[in-house]
């Protein structure tokens, strides 16, 4: 199965929101593929969890962060930015199907730059 | 405190043989899913397969099947990542994460173990 797609990089100033996209390679991927999560990473860090099945902010997590999903498309919007919010981001989505080869998606990776 | 504490940095050559570890703490470890992630160095995370430790079943990435092994003793509450002969490609950071309801996402993450093949 294909990646999932993320933009390589985002950036927006202090305040301002942004959004990030993950997008899957077909249709069907929106249906078999339908648990989305989004991790922060800082490198030299671990990364954290920050939204899991498509629009849940894990205890902790700022409510700045949300989730959304639209066909085959998932997305991280990330409102009033601070600077720590400077990271790279990921998406992962986890099949609904035991019988694909691969029930576990990554997306590439969004350098998010806070201006 | 739920975690999860890999071991620490190799340093190996080309050739040799390796095998790192993710120990669990603060949960029932057996009732879940381990997933191995590798970060090359200036790229993204790449997902390499997840072990339910409760019987081992195991579930390859496409990618990594064949070149490495993931095993775990629930006895310990360790999962592990193993290669029989490294190459200098494999030189990454490896993360271990626990899955929930399955490995619907993944929480928490262990700190890394940076492995280095260099001749």
């Amino acid at each position: 199965q294909s990646a999932l797609t993320q933009p390589a990089s985002v950036s927006g100033s202090p305040g301002q929101s942004i959004t990030i996209s993950c997008t899957g390679s077909s249709s069907s991927d929106a249906d078999t593929y339908k648990y989305v999560s989004w991790y922060q990473h800082h490198p030299g860090k671990a990364p954290k969890l920050m939204i899991y099945d498509v629009t849940i902010r894990p205890s902790g997590v700022p409510n700045r962060f949300s989730g959304s999903k639209s066909g085959s498309t998932a997305s991280l919007t990330i409102s009033g930015l601070q600077a720590e919010d400077e990271a790279d981001y990921y998406c992962i989505s986890c099949s609904s199907s035991i019988s694909t080869s691969s029930p576990v998606l990554f997306g590439g990776g969004t350098k998010l730059t806070v201006l | 405190e739920v975690q999860l504490v890999q071991s620490g940095a190799e340093v190996k050559k080309p050739g040799e043989s390796l095998k790192i570890s993710c120990k669990g703490s603060g949960y029932s470890f057996s009732n879940y899913w381990i997933v191995w992630v590798r970060q090359m160095p200036g790229r993204g995370l790449e997902w390499m397969g997840v072990i339910y430790l409760a019987d081992s079943d195991t579930i390859y990435s496409p990618s990594f099947q064949g070149q490495v092994t993931i095993s775990a003793d629930k006895s310990i509450s360790t999962a592990y990542l193993q290669w029989s002969s490294l190459k200098a490609s494999d030189t990454a950071m490896y993360y271990c994460a626990r899955g929930s309801s399955g490995y619907r996402w993944f929480d928490p993450w262990g700190q890394g173990t940076l492995v280095t093949v260099s001749s």
